[in-house]
């Protein structure tokens, strides 16, 4: 069974710029959230999908959306890139709400 | 609101057992997870217990839960150096979709 894959490992963007990560959950998941890391803040939650609808949401600014396919797959999407948003970005899947979630690789975002 | 609270940092030797606990505010919590995160790689999902247990064994692995004290323990006996990770507590409250992490605890294990 594949596990959660995340695309791509590493990232270089400058500020200003957009970027959209991609995670694909692992087949029967149909809850994908996403997290953002860093040493200062630790996991920080940005948002869940659930057959495609954010059903929960983060305390991010609006730059953070994000979306999930029909195929339970998701993109989310930075604007405007800043110097703080240097992070790594995980997404996990869930079966369901009384299980754990299965974590991705990341995605490791680096803003110049 | 919700908070977990965990020690940073915990060093052990190898062959001995190591605890890192775990403490949350949150009464209505239903669910608590240990997660390990080892360099450059996601969270993994090591075991978890529902708030109406107080203990779970899983090989290697103890977790204790004293609910009255919101406090949660992960024994790890027989440390290897292969268990050097961060180790992260979470919660679910009841209603909620989204378990809340705390900041982790790295634990080092030397020879």
């Amino acid at each position: 069974k594949a596990g959660v894959t995340q695309t791509p490992r590493y990232l270089i963007k400058t500020r200003g710029q957009q970027v959209t990560l991609s995670c694909s959950p692992i087949s029967g998941h149909r809850s994908v959230s996403w997290y953002q890391q860093t040493p200062g803040q630790g996991l920080q939650f940005l948002f869940e999908y659930f057959s495609e609808t954010q059903r929960n949401k983060g305390n991010f600014p609006g730059r953070f959306s994000g979306r999930q396919f029909s195929n339970s797959r998701s993109e989310m999407n930075v604007s405007t890139l800043e110097l703080g948003d240097s992070a790594l970005y995980l997404c996990a899947s869930s079966p369901g709400q009384n299980y754990g979630y299965t974590f991705g690789s990341g995605t490791r975002l680096t803003v110049v | 609101g919700e908070d977990v609270e965990q020690s940073l940092f915990l060093s052990v030797r190898e062959g001995d057992s190591s605890v890192i606990n775990c403490t949350y505010t949150d009464s209505s919590s239903t669910y608590l997870y240990w997660y390990k995160q080892e360099p450059g790689a996601g969270l993994q999902l090591l075991t978890y217990i529902f708030s109406n247990m107080d203990m779970k064994q899983d090989q290697r692995l103890t977790v204790l839960l004293n609910k009255k004290d919101k406090h949660l323990s992960l024994r790890i006996a027989d440390t290897q150096t292969g268990d050097s990770a961060i180790y992260f507590c979470a919660e679910r409250a009841r209603g909620s979709y989204i378990p809340t992490f705390g900041r982790g605890t790295s634990l080092i294990v030397h020879p």
